[in-house]
């Protein structure tokens, strides 16, 4: 079984457009993340979340927002889709925020034309 | 003050011989240094990590070395193996900063059969 899963793997859409990606990890965490990692490899976290607190990377624009329905899933909308937000996203999770080790979905891979 | 440095961008190392990666910080509240380890199409996975009460840990044929001072870390790959072939990412987290991981840029690392 996938600790942390990502749906879906490749995502290629028009610039403007709406777009959701979901996450899901079935290792019991508490905190998740989701992280952006640019054409030039540099892996950047963009939010951690637990059930108490939204921690928001303050350079992350506000077109991009998590929403976590359950404990196990936290998705990522990114509304007016633009050319920069092309990169490969990953989620991620921790057994508690400041977890030393935190477990990667797969990433996915987002082409904005 | 949040920035982690990483040298070399990339590295080729023949089988058998020693891969070294260093990493240097500037944020004295950094108590946590992982090194995740990232084949291609997939999401970083924890490799080894080490906290400043230590100068030295060693997992098998993968052993950082920290000095505290320098405020700098390395990794040692030794006898690397074609296998080794990924990108090796240092990262550093401090209370002040919820934890969260801030990674360094990455080194592609490619062992020659």
């Amino acid at each position: 079984d996938t600790a942390v899963s990502q749906t879906p793997k490749y995502l290629v859409t028009q610039m403007g457009n709406d777009k959701s990606i979901k996450c899901e990890q079935n290792l019991g965490h508490d905190t998740m993340y989701w992280y952006k990692q640019d054409s030039k490899k540099f892996l950047k976290i963009m939010f951690s979340y637990n059930n108490k607190e939204l921690i928001i990377n303050e350079t992350v624009p506000n077109r991009f927002s998590p929403k976590s329905p359950d404990k196990a899933h936290l998705n990522l909308h990114i509304n007016s889709l633009e050319l920069g937000d092309s990169a490969v996203y990953f989620c991620a999770s921790s057994q508690e925020a400041g977890e030393e080790t935190q477990y990667f979905g797969p990433g996915t891979r987002l082409l904005v034309l | 003050q949040q920035q982690v440095k990483q040298s070399p961008q990339s590295l080729i190392v023949q089988k058998g011989g020693i891969s070294i990666i260093n990493c240097a910080y500037e944020n004295t509240a950094f108590d946590y240094f992982p090194w995740y380890q990232q084949f291609p199409g997939k999401g970083p996975a924890l490799l080894i990590a080490i906290r400043p009460d230590v100068s030295e840990k060693k997992e098998g044929r993968f052993t950082i070395s920290f000095n505290k001072s320098a405020k700098q870390f390395s990794l040692h790959i030794m006898d690397s193996q074609p296998g080794d072939s990924a990108t090796y990412f240092c990262a550093a987290s401090a209370d002040n900063y919820g934890q969260n991981f801030v990674f360094g840029p990455g080194t592609r690392l490619s062992v020659l059969p």
